[in-house]
């Protein structure tokens, strides 16, 4: 079974700063994706950004980055210049490459922005 | 741009009423996902189906139904609500099970059961 563990809740960042959305896995699988979802107050998932297990690089779209490292079944979210936008939950979700299209989502993180 | 549409943005029912939430999509997708979001829990996958006629129950089945007749639409149906499935239902879809493919999400429909 997968498990994926996002342990901050709630997260504040001032405007234009980076910040990094932490997310750990637990899988046995050799071959897996990795995904982040964002979700605004409006409901709908929109997502970002993919990594392969097997990927050498980091994942990056825009302002996103994900810090992939495998050895500590990390892949932290990256998002530079923050907006006002940005608000919005976080998840982090997993699948394995023989599991069809299952994902296995972490209970999410709660970004606010600051102006 | 892939659509994912589901019939209600808010519904309210009565405990053992049956409940019917319907999800539809425009992008001839095989794959498509039920899961509902609880606050600290994330997702969780209640059913998916990966066929018309086809379903496999996910994580959290119990309590659920669901329905695929036509490939574009997917139902779950509640066949008595009770108050603990008060919650955010999401439908989603996909094209197949490639790893890069993400899925694609609809609205939501927030589900009260008083």
């Amino acid at each position: 079974a997968q498990k994926i563990t996002q342990t901050q809740p709630g997260m504040f960042v001032q405007e234009k700063e980076a910040v990094t959305l932490d997310c750990t896995y637990d899988t046995s699988d050799p071959s897996y994706g990795l995904f982040w979802y964002k979700q605004p107050s409006s409901g709908e998932m929109i997502f970002l950004i993919y990594q392969g297990s097997y990927d050498q690089q980091n994942a990056t779209e825009g302002r996103y980055s994900l810090n992939f490292q495998k050895a500590r079944k990390s892949a932290n979210l990256v998002i530079s210049a923050s907006q006002l936008g940005d608000s919005a939950m976080y998840f982090c979700a997993m699948r394995p490459n023989n599991a069809g299209n299952m994902l296995t989502f972490g209970g999410g993180t709660r970004l606010m922005v600051k102006p | 741009d892939v659509k994912v549409t589901q019939s209600s943005r808010y519904l309210v029912k009565r405990t053992g009423e049956k409940v019917f939430l319907e999800c539809v999509q425009d992008m001839d997708h095989e794959n498509m996902f039920w899961y509902r979001q609880d606050p600290g829990l994330g997702l969780r996958l209640i059913y998916f189906s990966y066929d018309v006629k086809m379903k496999e129950k996910g994580d959290i089945p119990e309590g659920y139904s669901v329905s695929r007749e036509k490939k574009e639409r997917f139902s779950l149906i509640l066949e008595s609500a009770s108050t603990n499935q008060t919650s955010m239902y999401l439908c989603a879809s996909t094209l197949s099970p490639r790893e890069t493919y993400e899925q694609y999400f609809g609205p939501g429909t927030r589900l009260t059961v008083t």
